[in-house]
This record gives structure tokens, sequence and C-alpha cells, in this order.
């Protein structure tokens, strides 16, 4: 079966701090892959998504970046940080050997505070 | 992809059937409609997808008129535990490689 991790489960940075976060997904190959991202109380807002290694879309031009170094692995990173980037992450992936293509499984998230 | 429409909250009662409405006017031809179920501090769940007609799962039914311009998340006899936000997408299913997801329909239960 698929899975999928997600790392750190919370973060508390500084404003202009650096930002790592990390996505891997097991059980499946060649997957599409997202970052979300979810304010207080809104909905998701779709950051980025890959089809495949190197190749990233950016949906909102902001202070933050992605890479897919490999298959199944997606990075999250800013060189420095803001207080609106205060939120709720997400990574989910689909496709594979998903039963339906429209299908998204998400991760446990990662709650990233800015001070 | 098709913008949506839906209710910003809703209130029903344990064993009441729900029924959430998603507008989705611009929707092309070759989308699908697929509903999702979002926990506090969790990542959206898949609920159901649909074409037209009527799909039913374990878990709810979807309801799609002819001109597919809404859908109708029908979640039968509802208990706490449904208390979730619901979002409806509507996308290629060819191209599925972006979702857009609104600000959903929080549901809320109460006994």
């Amino acid at each position: 079966s698929q899975t999928i991790h997600q790392w750190p489960a919370t973060l508390v940075q500084p404003v202009g701090s650096p930002l790592s976060l990390e996505c891997t997904v097991e059980g499946t190959s060649n997957p599409n892959l997202y970052w979300y991202r979810q304010a207080a109380g809104r909905g998701l807002q779709l950051l980025f998504y890959s089809v495949g290694i190197g190749q990233i879309s950016s949906e909102v031009p902001q202070n933050l970046s992605a890479s897919r170094p490999q298959d199944r692995q997606f990075i999250l990173s800013s060189k420095k940080l803001l207080l609106s980037d205060s939120g709720f992450y997400l990574c989910a992936w689909n496709g594979g050997r998903a039963v339906t293509y429209n299908e998204q499984f998400f991760g446990p998230g990662t709650r990233l505070t800015v001070l | 992809l098709a913008k949506t429409t839906q209710p910003i909250s809703m209130d029903s009662y344990e064993g009441q059937e729900v029924n959430i409405t998603c507008s989705h006017n611009n929707i092309a031809t070759n989308d699908y409609i697929t509903w999702y179920q979002q926990f506090p501090s969790q990542g959206p769940r898949f609920i159901i997808q649909g074409y037209k007609t009527k799909v039913t799962n374990e878990v709810a039914s979807l309801f799609i008129p002819a001109d597919r311009k809404s859908s109708t998340l029908s979640l039968p006899r509802v208990s706490l535990s449904d208390t979730a936000v619901y979002y409806c997408l509507v996308g290629d299913a060819l191209n599925f490689n972006k979702f857009y997801f609104g600000s959903g329909t929080k549901l809320n239960v109460k006994p």
C-alpha cells in the first residue's frame, strides 16, 4: 500500500529564518506531487505541483520554492520566512497506481508558526 | 478549471440526512466532480467522485443533474463524527495534475 510522510509535524521559526519541509511517498512510482498551504480557518491554497523529477510548477508567486530531487521526494523551502508564511502545510500525491487520477492522498501535514 | 461555489457553513443534527450543494456553472465536458472531507489538523480525504447522474458508495451519494452545472453531496444519517469541512472540486480527469480547493462548507453536526 501507498503511504505519504511529512516532517516535521510542527515547527516554530523566527521571521527571516530559512525553511525546509520534506515529503516522501512510498509504495508507488512516478507520482504527481503537490504542496498546499492552509491558513487558519481557510481553504487549501495550491503552492506547487510536480509531475516528475526536477519538474516544478508554481501556482502562487511568493518567497517559497519547491524541489523534487528524487521520484518520491518533494521539498518545500524558503530562504527567509515571513509572518504570512504561518499555516498548515500539506503534501499530497496522485497518479501512479491511484484508482482514479482525480483522487489525491494527503500527508499528515506540518504546522508552521512564524514568530 | 471550473470555479465552484459552496455554502460557507451548515448545521445539522445527528441522524439527519445532509445535502451540500456545489455550483459549477462553467464545468467543461471532460470535467469530473470530486468531493473531499477534512477534519481539523488533517489533510483532506477523498469521499466520492462522479461525472453525471448519481454515484453512491459506502459513505455518501453524489447527485449530478443533466446540465452538470451543480452537484449535491448527500450524507445519510450524519453523526457527530461527520463534523468537518467538505470541499467540492471540478477538474479534467485527463489533466489531473492540478487541483483547486475552495473554502469548502463547514458542516456542524449537533447532538
